[in-house]
């Protein structure tokens, strides 16, 4: 079955802690991999997003995530965490189809304490 | 540019009424997916449009729910009957699909629809 885990329900943290979120997924083949978040009163939006190549990807804000493929998981991090990291987050697993549904996990709320 | 709209963005309803939710997706955007979030929950899949035709609708939960895109854009998500466990925040993505092997585009979210059934 298709799923993804995300370890943590909700991180308290520090400002300028260092952070590292949790994600493993079960899909068959080949997948996309994401982490959307959604801020306070905001859209979903998406953080960032594995295809093929670097395992180490980098997006938005500071953040970045490595994919390894031996463990299924997909974990996210960012060296230093400010105030307005303060969101939910989540892992998102998807097919190898230009168009596909995502299976999302269920979220890690992140507070950081200013 | 105009994001993902969606309207209305609360709706209350008594139990075993009939509701629509609209989707617009962005311009030129051809897919379009409707997911479902329930409180403390990941958004949930349940179906997926390329164009007018459903490529997917494998997360509707039950024939009470039925979601169509008769000109491959505005999506309507119909839910019959409704019951209390059908709520949650409904929310519409919007993609390109470009054929791009096993890359897939990004999914644009709009800010959801808060349905509520007393």
């Amino acid at each position: 079955a298709q799923s993804v885990s995300q370890h943590n329900h909700h991180v308290i943290l520090s400002e300028a802690a260092s952070l590292e979120l949790g994600c493993n997924y079960s899909y068959g083949g080949t997948v996309n991999l994401f982490w959307y978040v959604q801020y306070p009163g905001q859209h979903l939006q998406l953080l960032l997003k594995y295809f093929s190549g670097d395992p180490l990807v980098k997006g938005i804000k500071g953040f970045e995530a490595e994919f390894i493929k031996s463990k299924f998981s997909f974990n996210l991090r960012k060296p230093s965490v400010q105030w307005s990291d303060t969101a939910e987050y989540f892992c998102a697993v998807g097919g190898y189809s230009s168009a596909s549904k995502i299976i999302f996990g269920s979220g890690t709320r992140l507070s950081i304490r200013p | 540019g105009a994001g993902v709209s969606q309207t209305p963005s609360n709706k209350v309803t008594e139990k075993g009424k009939y509701v629509e939710l609209r989707c617009d997706p962005i311009s030129g955007h051809t897919a379009l997916y409707w997911y479902r979030q329930s409180l403390g929950q990941g958004p949930e899949f349940l179906i997926y449009f390329q164009g007018t035709g459903a490529a997917d609708d494998s997360g509707l939960p039950n024939d009470r729910f039925f979601a169509v895109r008769p000109e491959g854009s505005v999506s309507t998500l119909k839910i019959q009957r409704t019951e209390r466990g059908d709520s949650a925040v409904y929310l519409c993505a919007s993609s390109e699909r470009r054929l791009a092997g096993g890359y897939q585009d990004t999914q644009y979210f709009g800010p959801g629809t808060r349905l509520t059934v007393l």
